[in-house]
């Protein structure tokens, strides 16, 4: 069974730019969620969905970020316009229970230039 | 609000010994569940081991059990009989107890093993 995956694995932009992560959790799993590691700082919840619904988006920075999860499949997280402070790992990661272990995909590294 | 402690940034630990990683924590919900997991150096996070607040007994995976005090709020993981292959990140983690933040996770500082041969 094919673990989460997330694409790209790196990506480099400048400030102003927009940048689109895209997350496809384990088949099968409803529970989708989105992390963040800033260098230096402990990793940080974005949001949660189940199915195609936003759950919990009280994680989210502002409004440069908006994440989609249409079809209950995968999902994508834009930020526009990108940052410098946006710079980091962004884990996703699913789940098939609510509140049970989430499995995590590798992660995007960002770079905001 | 929920926070996790974890107070070393590093452990050292030598082939085939054990190794007790700390973690505390702090809620005033009297339900919630409690989570390890591992980072390798290629990034990816692993899930060890979880333990919920109302379980009587300490989890444990193979080589990976969880310390879980529950009056001194610490959820310390122990590995035994380390293998080089553990030198990695480890994070310990925790969830709410309910409602709409039920899967939210939150995250210590991390510590950073190391097995040496």
């Amino acid at each position: 069974e094919a673990g989460v995956t997330q694409f790209p694995s790196h990506s480099v932009i400048e400030k102003g730019q927009t940048v689109t992560l895209r997350c496809d959790p384990i088949s099968g799993h409803d529970n989708l969620y989105w992390y963040r590691r800033v260098m230096g700082k402990e990793i940080k919840f974005l949001l949660h969905f189940v199915k195609e619904s936003k759950q919990d988006e009280s994680g989210m920075p502002n409004n440069r970020f908006l994440a989609e999860r249409t079809g209950g499949t995968y999902s994508t997280l834009k930020v526009q316009p990108a940052e410098l402070e946006d710079s980091g790992v962004y884990f996703c990661a699913s789940s098939q229970v609510r509140g049970l272990e989430q499995f995590f995909g590798p992660g995007t590294r960002l770079t905001v230039l | 609000a929920q926070k996790i402690t974890q107070t070393q940034p590093g452990m050292f630990v030598q082939e085939k010994e054990a190794v007790t990683l700390d973690c505390t924590y702090d809620t005033s919900d009297p339900s919630y569940g409690l989570f390890w997991y591992k980072q390798p150096s290629s990034g990816e996070m692993i899930f060890l081991i979880y333990q919920g607040s109302y379980d009587q007994q300490n989890a444990t995976e193979g080589r990976y059990s969880l310390n879980f005090q529950k009056a001194r709020k610490s959820a310390n993981l122990v590995i035994s009989a380390s293998q080089l292959g553990d030198s990695a990140m480890y994070f310990c983690a925790m969830r709410p107890p309910g409602g709409t933040s039920y899967g939210k996770l939150t995250f210590g500082q991390g510590t950073i093993l190391t097995v040496h041969p």
